[in-house]
């Protein structure tokens, strides 16, 4: 089955800083990695997601890059702010037509954000 | 993207009791998915659950101790059998690949 790494496991920057979090991918069937933002004691909630077919979205101060070659793909966060802090996951998931795949999760990463 | 309705949100409950989560999806959908998050950790998918079909179980999960029920396209239930401290987690239902969680279900063993 598919195998997702995420890290770093913690990343701590300055507010305002830029923020980048790395997974790769082993199963090239995937064709769907959304990222999902939880904070204390809340549901994991989607804030972006990319298909195959796209190298690059973004979404004001959040972009996903893919890169399906080297299977890896990538969270940036612009400008943090500390409400930023939260944990990140990265998910992959095949889904073919109408017919939505399960979602293969990262470990996580703690992300802070010092003011 | 789908909504979905997860109940109860929370539950403190004995050991040895079971405890069944409902998840109600507002869309017509193929596949449902149960995951489990223990403190600290990411999420781990308990199970598959298509309607009309046994759910499919991962590797460590077992129907025994996680009954699933998806008695129509829209609807889904998990329970938690023989409860033991070691099942404290958040457990929550979703529709696969386009991101949809349900609010979740924050249970804790006494």
């Amino acid at each position: 089955g598919e195998n997702v790494e995420q890290h770093p496991s913690t990343l701590s920057v300055q507010e305002g800083d830029s923020a980048v979090i790395k997974c790769t991918y082993s199963d090239s069937a995937s064709n769907y990695f959304p990222w999902y933002k939880q904070e204390l004691g809340k549901r994991p909630q989607l804030i972006i997601d990319i298909r195959s077919n796209v190298g690059e979205k973004k979404d004001q101060r959040i972009a996903v890059t893919l890169n399906k070659t080297a299977k890896h793909f990538s969270l940036h966060i612009t400008e943090t702010q500390p409400e930023d802090s939260a944990v990140y996951f990265c998910a992959a998931s095949i889904n073919r037509g109408s017919t939505l795949g399960r979602l293969y999760f990262g470990r996580g990463t703690q992300l802070t954000v010092w003011p | 993207s789908a909504v979905i309705s997860q109940k109860p949100s929370r539950d403190i409950c004995q050991r040895g009791t079971s405890l069944t989560i409902q998840c109600q999806v507002d869309s017509q959908v193929t596949m449902m998915f149960w995951y489990r998050q223990q403190p600290g950790q990411s999420l781990t998918l308990i199970a598959t659950a298509n309607q009309g079909s046994e759910a499919t179980y991962e590797s460590g999960f077992v129907i025994d101790k996680f009954p699933i029920s998806r008695p129509n396209l829209t609807f889904s239930t998990l329970t938690v059998s023989n409860m033991s401290p070691e099942d404290s987690s958040i457990y929550l239902c979703s529709v696969g690949g386009l991101g949809s969680f349900g609010s979740g279900t924050r249970l804790t063993v006494v």
